[in-house]
């Protein structure tokens, strides 16, 4: 099941602050994120654990809302190195509880261009 | 963080022959890589998680003949595109999870690391 991501594509300009949702439909053990620049491999942002706490990295955070199912990644005072498409990818529980699946499965990604 | 390294990059080849991705983890052991497929301005498809000393496990309509899979070792994992044809031409990612020391024995660390891919082009 693959998870939702909005919106689908998002402009900013340099020192913007935007939000980047991720929802799924099914029980969540953990949501990572990632952001990937044209014609590289994702990179690691940061991942969210199920009664985990909110992360950040920098002027970048999220959080995971369990009742939702539901991240969100927040970017603050967003820099043009910030542009990229962003993808959740979601980690389903597993069959033990409090164990994941082990697997990630991507949304289609966010696009995100910051202009001058 | 762990370093996943993939070789080649890129990689061109003519319809009909065979072609061998390697994605190696530099740091760390991995008893688990996955390999994932994607076409321009999709998202990343898992293709199949490789097992280290097993057969890999398959996504649902993946050929598993096509796209075959060897996870000789603990830092190696080889995905081999056999008789390749224009439309398997894509961006060709790995990825693996490290394996930590836990209390009660080895844990999964929850990240993932990828490598930095390799563009497959048929022609």
């Amino acid at each position: 099941q693959q998870p939702v991501q909005s919106p689908q594509a998002v402009i900013l300009r340099e020192g913007e602050d935007a939000v980047i949702n991720c929802s799924s439909s099914k029980a969540l053990y953990s949501v990572h994120w990632y952001r990937q620049k044209h014609g590289e491999a994702p990179v690691f942002l940061m991942i969210l654990l199920k009664g985990g706490e909110q992360m950040r990295h920098e002027k970048i955070s999220a959080s995971f809302n369990e009742k939702k199912q539901q991240s969100s990644l927040y970017l603050t005072a967003s820099q043009l190195s910030y542009s990229g498409t962003y993808f959740c990818g979601t980690e389903r529980e597993g069959t033990y509880s409090g164990a994941g699946s082990y697997q990630l499965t991507f949304g289609k990604g966010t696009k995100l261009s910051v202009i001058p | 963080g762990a370093v996943v390294s993939q070789h080649p990059s890129r990689v061109i080849c003519k319809s009909g022959t065979s072609v061998k991705i390697e994605c190696r983890s530099l740091d760390f052991q991995a008893t688990t890589m996955f390999w994932y497929r994607q076409f321009p301005k999709q998202s990343l498809m898992l293709m199949a998680t490789s097992n280290e000393g097993s057969k890999a496990t398959y996504e649902q309509g993946v050929e598993k003949d096509k796209f075959l899979i060897n996870h000789a070792s603990l830092t190696l994992s080889t995905l081999t595109v056999t008789s390749a044809h224009p439309e398997d031409s894509s961006f060709y990612i790995c990825s693996a999870r490290d394996l930590v020391a836990g209390l009660a024995g080895p844990i999964r660390v929850p990240e993932q690391y990828f490598g930095p891919g390799t563009r497959l082009t048929v022609t």
